[in-house]
């Protein structure tokens, strides 16, 4: 199985800050077949971005992700008060399709 | 709008099974595969299995494997996924999500199903 594992577990950060969330995976992702999601608690996971670098529908453009070979980046521009949230990478390149153990954006 | 619907929280005893429904609208039900991912308290999501909701075909996790049986039924759109055997650390939120099969994400997501197992 593919391991996805993120860093840091926890970003304290303020609103209006930029916040950048890694992912690594155990291997070679064929293609960019890596995903971000949002979860506020109580809540299903919302996808933010798709194919490592694209934006799902509705995400805002303060939101980007990037790739390279094994490490996975999502950032956060500025963060808003609604940015304040779980934050899970997932590998659809082969099953079973893999989360990491998520990191958790909070108000500093 | 296009939206995953599940049943209701549940409660088992140890032993028992359950049976989670997912019901697909606002789009062609044929044309996307459905997952199950399931996320225990304060844990990250585990993905459980999925089908093919056009030709019923499914995939799942080796975990799962001889517990879990998804199952669909065309006619009403919706997605079952039922898991035997329960045991307390199947405490867990149970989650649907579609996706278009073949490397994509997970872009609709049901609003979770609580099963308790207790």
């Amino acid at each position: 199985d593919i391991v996805l594992t993120q860093s840091p577990g926890t970003l304290s950060l303020s609103p209006g800050e930029r916040a950048t969330l890694s992912c690594r995976a155990s291997q070679t992702l064929s293609g960019t077949s890596l995903a971000w999601y949002q979860q506020h608690p109580g809540q299903a996971p919302r996808l933010l971005i798709h194919g490592a670098s694209s934006r799902a529908t509705g995400i805002p453009d303060r939101f980007s992700g990037s790739a390279s070979g094994t490490d996975f980046t999502l950032t956060i521009s500025r963060l808003e008060p609604e940015d304040f949230a779980m934050y899970y990478c997932q590998q659809y390149d082969t099953s079973p399709r893999t989360f990491g153990q998520g990191t958790k954006v909070e108000i500093k | 709008q296009v939206q995953l619907v599940q049943s209701g929280a549940e409660v088992k005893k140890p032993g028992a099974s359950v049976k989670v429904s997912c019901k697909a609208s606002g789009y062609t039900f044929s044309n996307y595969y459905v997952h199950w991912v399931r996320q225990a308290p304060r844990q990250g999501p585990e993905w459980m299995g999925m089908i093919n909701s056009s030709g019923g075909n499914t995939i799942y996790a080796q975990k799962f494997q001889g517990r879990l049986t998804v199952t669909r039924d065309t006619s009403t759109s919706t997605v079952y996924m039922e898991l035997t055997s329960l045991r307390s650390d199947d405490t867990a939120v149970y989650y649907c999500a579609r996706d278009k099969g073949v490397k994509d994400a997970f872009d609709i997501w049901g609003q979770g199903t609580m099963v308790t197992v207790s």
